[in-house]
């Protein structure tokens, strides 16, 4: 059975700091990963997909890898804003399984 | 284009009552999946439909169940609803060949 964990569970802070967010699997035979934002009480909003044969995968200020031998991916995201707060999740594919997330907040 | 939209948004039932959830996904979005979020157990899989088939199944007891139309409109049941039900229910669309899933808003759920 496919576990995701994810660490730091929470994270806070200053503004214009870069932020490491981890990811690891237990099992490395994923079709691909995906890297999701939710506010509280909301949906869903993908951030990033990496298929099984990529390395990483970028847009705009967020950048993340995966590293399937190892079963981890990182995401940063670079200099951080207050409307970076949120929780973070990653999943991974065949049926997809979600880590717990981690919730960032960014100081003013 | 429209996103996923889940009816209704909010939601309160008495214990042993059944539920229905709806799901129209993206236009073009063939497979839709239904997610259970609690702060306990996070985000667990329910179930995935394409093409009016359930595709994948986790693993939750009978009561829960779903069917998808022919117009990829999915719908999730709940029977027998009990207190631990109480949740945010996720659904999430997908078009063929691509795997990355977009999100609706959620069905919160609470079992009184």
């Amino acid at each position: 059975k496919q576990e995701v964990t994810q660490i730091p569970a929470a994270l806070s802070v200053p503004e214009g700091e870069n932020l490491v967010l981890n990811c690891s699997f237990t099992d490395s035979a994923i079709y691909n990963l995906q890297w999701f934002r939710q506010d509280p009480g909301k949906g869903l909003t993908s951030l990033l997909l990496i298929q099984s044969s990529q390395r990483e995968q970028t847009s705009g200020r967020l950048n993340a890898s995966l590293d399937k031998s190892s079963g981890r991916s990182t995401l940063y995201i670079a200099a951080s804003q207050p409307g970076d707060s949120a929780t973070y999740l990653c999943a991974v594919r065949l049926k997809l399984s979600f880590g717990a997330g981690t919730t960032v907040t960014v100081r003013a | 284009k429209a996103g996923v939209t889940q009816t209704p948004r909010y939601l309160i039932k008495t214990r042993g009552q059944q539920v229905t959830l709806s799901c129209s996904p993206i236009s073009g979005h063939r497979s839709v999946s239904w997610y259970q979020q609690t702060p306990g157990q996070g985000l667990q899989f329910l179930f995935e439909y394409f093409s009016e088939t359930q595709r994948n199944k986790g693993n939750f007891p009978g009561r829960f169940s779903g069917r998808q139309f022919s117009n990829s409109r999915s719908e999730m049941n709940v029977s027998t609803l009990e207190l631990g039900d109480s949740a945010l229910y996720l659904c999430a669309s997908q078009q063929p060949g691509n795997y990355e899933q977009y999100f609706g808003p959620g069905t919160r759920l609470t079992v009184t």
